[in-house]
């Protein structure tokens, strides 16, 4: 069954405007952690932000921001004044145990 | 500042060849991971190696095996490549499975065509 969920296979969104990407899991697990990771054109993977599921106050960093709702076990990734270096793939993941798993990603285009 | 290094970048197989994909990390981590990344299906997890001297199946394990030799380096093995195994490889680490608030670093990935 798959445990990480990204139902927005593309998104698109004007430059300077926020974009939110959506992320659903499953865990039946207390003690977790989720990721987002970003993987532009050239193929590298990028850790962006983490949040952990004991933390009570969202994750922020710069122009991430994380929008935890753990009873609807969401984890969506936020990007505020989108820029154009933000086109890539963003991938969210879940660390349960000793292994990491990932969604399918959405593609993010920025339009100038 | 290596981090995590894969060779080799590329390569082409026939059906039936074998090769070992080769990972090595310098930060000191417990944890090492293999994955492979298509198209529409993000990133799932071949094998992992929790720590040295361990390693279990993730969510498609068949066709491949893995050898962690030491604390640093971590080989994925193909015995008898099949063109359903043409993707792009990723290893990764991170410092312990214990520490859930450890991201993933990653190597460069290598691409691999089976024909």
């Amino acid at each position: 069954a798959q445990k990480i969920t990204q139902t927005q296979p593309g998104m698109f969104v004007q430059e300077k405007e926020a974009v939110t990407l959506d992320c659903t899991y499953d865990t039946s697990d207390q003690s977790y952690g989720l990721f987002w990771y970003k993987q532009p054109s050239s193929g590298e993977m990028i850790f962006l932000i983490y949040q952990g599921s004991y933390d009570e106050q969202n994750a922020t960093e710069g122009r991430y921001s994380l929008n935890f709702q753990k009873a609807r076990k969401s984890a969506n990734l936020v990007i505020s004044a989108s820029q154009l270096g933000d086109s890539a793939m963003y991938f969210c993941a879940m660390r349960e145990g000793r292994k990491t798993i990932f969604g399918a990603g959405t593609r993010l285009f920025v339009k100038a | 500042n290596a981090g995590v290094t894969q060779t080799p970048k590329f390569q082409v197989l026939k059906t039936g060849q074998s090769m070992t994909l080769q990972c090595a990390q310098d930060m000191n981590h417990n944890s090492m991971y293999w994955y492979r990344q298509d198209p529409g299906m993000g990133l799932r997890l071949i094998y992992y190696s929790a720590s040295e001297g361990t390693t279990d199946k993730g969510e498609v394990p068949n066709g491949y095996n893995v050898s962690r030799l030491n604390k640093r380096e971590f080989s994925l093995r193909l015995e008898s490549a099949a063109p359903s195994q043409t993707s792009v490889y990723f290893c990764a680490s991170t410092r312990g499975a214990g520490r859930l608030n450890s991201p993933l670093h990653f190597g460069n990935g290598t691409r691999l065509t089976v024909t």
